[in-house]
């Protein structure tokens, strides 16, 4: 195992509440990312980081925010949850020095917003 | 937007027969990885082939490159009903930034 970690694994959520999950890695890795995976549309990233406090958008980074204050933690926070962030969420950890090698995914946060 | 798509979306075939499953993306690539996912579960990375790769081995995976064409498949032999699982490809379209994902091949494999 790579180590990673998601907490909640679960998580029922009504519109407009805040909603935070949490990547957390044992490998001291250097890129971690956020994706959403729903049908008919595979993996999609929302943000990533490349360092503590170092971020970068994805291709679906609206009504998402993250933070990075420790090189082992990668928090994901919806705002204000909405019925279209019902999704599930994978955290990714890059092995390599840049943010294209290898990754190594959590289990997945299952979200669903009411 | 996707940069790699698979091919078939779905296939079912019988254990002890080859899988094949394909990929194609639109843009010049480093490197292409593929990706299993088991039902319920996060993804597994399998393979990486580099750019200047044309085929790539490990156990019963075979995967090919043709940057001329933009596609990759993957072939998995004599295949095991375990081997039922969503396989995906990821491709890095400049080198510098994250794997995009296409959106699997979903494959059956019956006993």
């Amino acid at each position: 195992d790579a180590g990673i970690t998601q907490s909640p694994r679960h998580k029922v959520t009504e519109t407009g509440t805040p909603v935070t999950l949490r990547c957390h890695q044992t490998e001291n890795h250097r890129y971690m990312y956020w994706y959403r995976q729903d049908p008919g549309h595979g993996l999609r990233l929302i943000h990533y980081s490349y360092g503590v406090k170092d971020t970068d958008k994805g291709e679906v980074s609206d009504g998402y925010s993250v933070s990075r204050s420790k090189t082992e933690d990668f928090l994901l926070t919806l705002e204000s949850a909405t019925s279209s962030q019902t999704s599930v969420y994978f955290c990714a950890i890059s092995s390599g020095t840049g943010p294209t090698g290898e990754l190594f995914f959590g289990e997945g946060s299952r979200l669903t917003v009411l | 937007s996707q940069q790699g798509e698979e091919d078939p979306q779905a296939l079912s075939i019988q254990e002890g027969e080859n899988a094949t499953m394909n990929c194609s993306y639109k843009t010049s690539i480093n490197n292409l990885q593929w990706y299993r996912q088991n039902s319920g579960r996060g993804l597994v990375h399998l393979i990486l082939i580099r750019s200047n790769e044309r085929e790539k081995h490990s156990g019963r995976l075979r995967v090919t490159l043709d940057t001329s064409k933009k596609s990759s498949s993957l072939l998995i032999t004599a295949s095991r009903a375990a081997d039922t699982a969503s396989y995906f490809c990821a491709t890095d379209s400049s080198g510098n930034t994250p794997l995009v994902f296409g959106k699997g091949t979903r494959l059956s494999v019956i006993a």
